[in-house]
């Protein structure tokens, strides 16, 4: 599709499991950015690569989290041993030019 | 500390009238200024933006008016139709020479437009 793709739509994890969620950006998009969105809140910025470099990683909010973009288009967030807090919507967005324009549907972590 | 503030959770408007959506902003370095639209179970999606040496963008329906000595910045709907009906929100933005242009995003406003 012409869109941001992400994989799982929806994820259930029992705490303390590791969860990877997957997205395709648009094709030929050089930025990337992964946010969390709470209930109720607004998206929280988690991070942001430039092609394949993880420019910016500010907003992850534990080092139980980790993003990766090995070849500068897929990009996978790995959540270490869940815990409860962790549950919220994770969107990815992708940008021809540094702004988050196109975002994804979003996967939905939920712990139990 | 919320630096992107949208202080009504919710808006209730006609089909057919104006419908104002409001957002502060507390931070000075915020240069560049953009609005989503969000249905629910789905991302948000880019409606229009403003930089900060403007003060007003319009496209189509939807008109972006900012304020930077006020550090406010509204979104207009004219006229407003019930496909309007979303979750609204404001996000701003910092210009940084070999950085992100990550974004902070208010709470958002659900806008309800009514037939």
């Amino acid at each position: 599709g012409a869109g941001v793709s992400q994989s799982p739509r929806y994820k259930v994890a029992k705490r303390g499991q590791d969860v990877a969620l997957r997205c395709d950006p648009i094709s030929g998009h050089v930025s990337l950015f992964w946010y969390q969105q709470a209930l109720g809140q607004g998206p929280e910025f988690l991070t942001y690569f430039q092609n394949e470099a993880q420019l910016d990683k500010s907003g992850l909010p534990s080092d139980r989290f980790f993003a990766e973009r090995p070849e500068g288009s897929v990009s996978t967030l790995k959540i270490q041993r869940t815990q409860q807090e962790d549950s919220a919507v994770y969107l990815c967005a992708s940008s021809p030019d540094g702004y988050a324009a196109f975002f994804g549907q979003g996967t939905r972590l939920t712990v139990v | 500390d919320q630096q992107v503030k949208q202080n009504s959770p919710s808006l209730s408007v006609q089909e057919g009238r104006i419908s104002i959506l409001n957002c502060d902003y507390t931070n000075s370095m915020f240069d560049y200024f953009l609005w989503y639209k969000k249905y629910p179970a789905e991302g948000p999606t880019f409606l229009i933006s403003i930089s900060s040496i403007k003060d007003k963008n319009e496209d189509g329906r939807f008109t972006v008016f900012l304020n930077k000595s006020a550090k406010h910045l509204s979104l207009h709907i004219v006229p407003s139709q019930p496909g309007d009906s979303a979750v609204y929100f404001c996000a701003a933005s910092a210009l940084r020479e070999g950085g992100s242009e990550k974004l902070v995003f208010g709470k958002g406003t659900k806008l309800t437009v009514n037939p």
